[in-house]
């Protein structure tokens, strides 16, 4: 079964600073990685995903990830941060194949400091 | 970009009582869609998966008769919270699949329903 590990239930970090958002995934076969942020009373907005290709992927907003298969992760960055990115950070995982349901990490919360 | 509508933002319910949450693609057809239930500071929750036209598939544990997912249509699904009870309070956002082949990865997300039952 597939799972997403987020060790960090929150983040903090100075604005213009850089930020890492971790996240480590198991999935059987080659995974689909997805980023989302929420920010209050909101639905999910997507930031980027990694599907094949190159392992560094350029989303919204300045992110980035980086895929590393060989440590199964995936984190979240962003190198200079702003007040403004403080939110709710998820990552998600689903195997290939069909219209298969994503299974998210518990969540890391960014609070970027003015 | 594919948007997905989710109507109301907000409802407030009388316990026992019935709710409706509506969740529209815009501008796509979504084949597949998603519920999820978020509690206070937790992930997402994964309820049921609909896919149009057929009956829903819902996680263990879900209660099926208490929760109704329709997806009758490739624009239209719908959750009917069913003699809701204060338990039920939460924040419910849908997502869709989108069908096309150029985008047959993605997923989009309402914006979500905050229910609070009394």
């Amino acid at each position: 079964a597939q799972s997403v590990a987020q060790p960090e239930d929150q983040v903090n970090v100075a604005e213009g600073n850089p930020l890492t958002v971790k996240c480590t995934y198991s999935v059987s076969g080659n995974p689909y990685l997805f980023w989302y942020v929420q920010y209050p009373n909101r639905g999910l907005q997507f930031l980027l995903k990694y599907i094949t290709g190159d392992n560094l992927v350029k989303g919204s907003y300045g992110f980035e990830a980086e895929f590393n298969k060989s440590q199964t992760s995936f984190h979240l960055k962003k190198p200079s941060a702003l007040v403004s990115d403080s939110a709710l950070y998820f990552c998600a995982v689903r195997p290939t194949g069909g219209f298969q349901k994503l299974v998210f990490g518990t969540g890391t919360r960014l609070l970027v400091s003015p | 970009g594919a948007v997905v509508s989710q109507h109301p933002s907000r409802v407030i319910c009388k316990s026992g009582t019935s709710v409706k949450i509506e969740c529209r693609s815009l501008d796509f057809q979504a084949t597949t869609m998603f519920w999820y239930r978020q509690f206070p500071k937790q992930s997402l929750m994964l309820m049921a998966t609909s896919n149009e036209g057929s009956k829903a598939t819902y996680e263990q544990g879900v209660e099926k008769d208490k929760f109704l997912i329709n997806h009758a249509s490739l624009t239209l699904s719908t959750l009917t919270v069913t003699s809701a009870h204060p338990e039920d309070s939460s924040f419910y956002i849908c997502s869709a699949s989108i069908a096309s082949d150029r985008e047959y990865y993605g997923y989009t997300f309402g914006s979500g329903t905050r229910l609070t039952v009394v």
